[in-house]
């Protein structure tokens, strides 16, 4: 089966520092990749893809790098805030139907 | 608001019962996903419908089942309920080659 995993179970950063969440795949074949954004209570929310035939995509304040020789996947946000405290996810998909997702990192933003 | 509706938020039930959850997708798409999420567990995919067809399933029990109606919403049903059946339960939706776009959750407790 697909195995996406994620390098660190909890990451703490203080306030207006860069913060880099990062994730592995394992199927080569996935050309598809995407993070999510969970607040507590709330479902997953979309925050930022890349397609395989792309190295890095910036939205506002997040970018995503896509290494597809060492199958890695990061999402980088730039000045975070208190607001950014959640959970993220990352995830992949080979066929556009089954997604199949990370176990997740938990981002603490130290005020 | 990611435009996708579940209900109930909260379902609070005993062993043994049966219950139905709900979810209306965003407009026009046409595919629903079925998530579990166990406390601080990542998300577990049950079963996908795609225009009112089952186009996949992933690792949900006999116990549970789901369906998708001519208006595209779907509901997912979980009988002979146990108290490791606990857990958010999202749908998330979408169209073809886009992003999954998921709902708030029900919360299910089963005491």
């Amino acid at each position: 089966g697909e195995s996406v995993g994620l390098h660190l179970p909890t990451l703490s950063v203080q306030e207006g520092d860069n913060s880099i969440i990062n994730c592995a795949y394992s199927n080569s074949a996935s050309d598809y990749f995407i993070w999510y954004k969970q607040e507590s209570g709330k479902g997953p929310q979309f925050i930022i893809d890349i397609r395989s035939n792309m190295d890095k995509r910036q939205g506002q304040r997040v970018t995503v790098l896509l290494n597809k020789t060492v199958k890695h996947l990061s999402l980088q946000i730039a000045a975070t805030q208190p607001g950014d405290s959640a959970v993220y996810f990352c995830a992949e998909t080979n066929t556009g139907n089954q997604f199949y997702f990370g176990t997740g990192t938990s981002l603490t933003v130290i005020p | 608001d990611s435009g996708v509706t579940q209900t109930p938020k909260h379902l609070i039930t005993a062993t043994g019962q049966r219950v139905t959850l709900r979810c209306s997708p965003r407009s026009g798409d046409l595919s629903v996903y079925w998530y579990q999420q166990s406390l601080d567990q990542g998300l577990q995919f049950l079963i996908q419908y795609y225009n009112g067809e089952e186009r996949a399933k992933g690792n949900i029990l006999e116990r549970f089942s789901a369906q998708q109606f001519p208006d595209l919403h779907s509901e997912l049903n979980l009988s002979s309920l146990e108290l490791g059946d606990s857990a958010l339960y999202f749908c998330a939706t979408n169209r073809p080659g886009s992003p999954l776009h998921f709902g708030n959750g029900t919360r299910l407790t089963v005491t």
